[in-house]
């Protein structure tokens, strides 16, 4: 039993780039998170899907997009990387409004 | 939306002191407060919780406590030791079933 895990751990990229990060849970939970943490900012919320097939905005969506892909997967895509997304990532899942389960953490800079 | 303040955002005990974080939020409607320690460059993991029909919860040092009518809650650590230092997420589910996290308590114990 993994939990949540994320791939990549670490990446760089030149502005304009685009990547997809990925996100995997085996807790059979129905609602899937990604957040964004930067220095004294907390955690921020991006996107979230509170079940299969659905998807919503958080607090800070601008320059990103989402998939749900099944139950167990929800890749949050960057299509032209920005220096301002320089973070890190956490994905999380949970049932509903529940106890949210976090990711090990994507570390992203973009240059 | 929901609005979770933390305070204070750095605090330094001496080692065997308590230490105290609170929070406040704005939804009414919330009813389940979660609170996450987060070690450097580590994810963020569930340490206590509690729900809006409880109004303390204790796990061996620390507890939580939790007054609805003010809208504020609060972690407890009793005895501290130099492994609590960290940083500390107190976060609330409102009416949208998501959580709203507070901006974090970066806890420091001085041995």
């Amino acid at each position: 039993n993994a939990g949540v895990t994320q791939t990549p751990k670490f990446q760089v990229l030149k502005t304009g780039q685009s990547m997809t990060l990925q996100c995997a849970q085996d807790m059979n939970h129905n609602s899937m998170y990604w957040y964004r943490q930067d220095p004294g900012m907390g955690l921020r919320l991006i996107y979230y899907s509170a079940s299969e097939g659905t998807t919503d905005k958080g607090e800070v969506p601008n320059g990103y997009n989402v998939s749900r892909l099944n139950k167990r997967e929800f890749s949050l895509r960057l299509e032209s990387a920005a220096p301002s997304q320089t973070s890190v990532y956490f994905c999380a899942s949970s049932e509903q409004g529940e106890t949210q389960y976090f990711g090990p953490g994507t570390r992203l800079l973009v240059l | 939306g929901e609005n979770v303040e933390q305070h204070p955002s750095t605090l330094s005990v001496q080692e065997g002191d308590s230490a105290v974080i609170k929070c406040t939020y704005s939804d009414s409607a919330s009813n389940y407060f979660p609170w996450y320690k987060q070690e450097l460059g580590k994810r963020p993991q569930l340490i206590i919780d509690i729900r809006s029909n409880v109004g303390e919860k204790k796990d061996q040092r620390i507890a939580v406590t939790l007054n609805k009518t003010a809208k504020h809650f609060s972690l407890h650590i009793t005895e501290t030791q130099p492994e609590d230092s960290a940083v500390y997420f107190c976060a609330a589910s409102g009416s949208a079933r998501q959580l709203t996290f507070g901006s974090g308590t970066q806890l420091t114990v001085l041995p």
